[in-house]
């Protein structure tokens, strides 16, 4: 069974400053999703950022890029310029590519971003 | 467009009872998935509808239950409530099962069961 680990409970970082949150992922698949999603304290989640496998180009979305190393089996998020709206839940999440599970995020516990003024 | 709404936000049930969620899936998507998300277990797959049919079932007993109408909306229903089922309920949607589509969420139900 694949698992998502994000070793992290909880991280800061000062506004305008970069951070980088962890995330590995155990699987024995060669074709998969990988995603984070944010959620606010308001509980609505959202996506931010999402990688598929099969390609080596690292995923960026504005102030928002991963770190995808697929030996490793490693995620990690990196927000630039952080902002005061950025604070929230980050979860990993990894999808198969493969089977009836397609509809199955598989979550990692979440990282709690506070952004410090 | 209107985003994924979930009925109602708030429910307060006691041991036993049962209790029935509701989710409308943004127009014109087919899918629905269903997650539980407490403090200790993080968030959890329940199931996942599309075109009426379950696709997918997590691990959960049978006292998890679900179904989705020919309009896409789905219902989850929980049979004999126990404590540990408060949770945050949260539902999301997709186009199709397409394998790199996009879920939106719902802003989630939020259970307690006393």
């Amino acid at each position: 069974a694949q698992t998502v680990t994000q070793s992290q409970p909880e991280m800061s970082v000062q506004e305008a400053e970069t951070v980088t949150l962890s995330c590995t992922y155990d699987t024995s698949e060669s074709d998969y999703y990988l995603f984070w999603y944010k959620q606010p304290p308001s509980r609505q989640m959202i996506l931010v950022i999402r990688q598929e496998a099969y390609k080596q180009q690292n995923a960026t979305e504005n102030r928002f890029s991963v770190n995808f190393q697929k030996a490793a089996k490693s995620f990690s998020l990196k927000i630039s310029d952080s902002q005061l709206g950025d604070a929230a839940m980050y979860f990993c999440a990894y999808r198969s590519a493969s089977g009836g599970s397609q509809g199955n995020l598989i979550f990692g516990k979440g990282t709690k971003l506070s952004v410090k003024p | 467009k209107a985003g994924v709404t979930q009925t109602p936000r708030y429910l307060i049930k006691t041991r036993g009872q049962q209790v029935t969620l509701s989710c409308s899936p943004i127009s014109g998507h087919r899918s629905v998935s269903w997650y539980q998300q407490t403090p200790g277990q993080g968030l959890q797959f329940l199931f996942e509808y599309f075109s009426e049919t379950q696709r997918n079932k997590g691990n959960f007993p049978g006292r998890f239950s679900g179904r989705q109408f020919s309009n896409s909306r789905s219902e989850m229903n929980v049979s004999t409530l126990e404590l540990g089922d408060s949770a945050l309920y949260l539902c999301a949607s997709s186009l199709v099962l397409a394998q790199n589509n996009e879920q939106f969420f719902g802003p989630g139900t939020r259970l307690t069961v006393l």
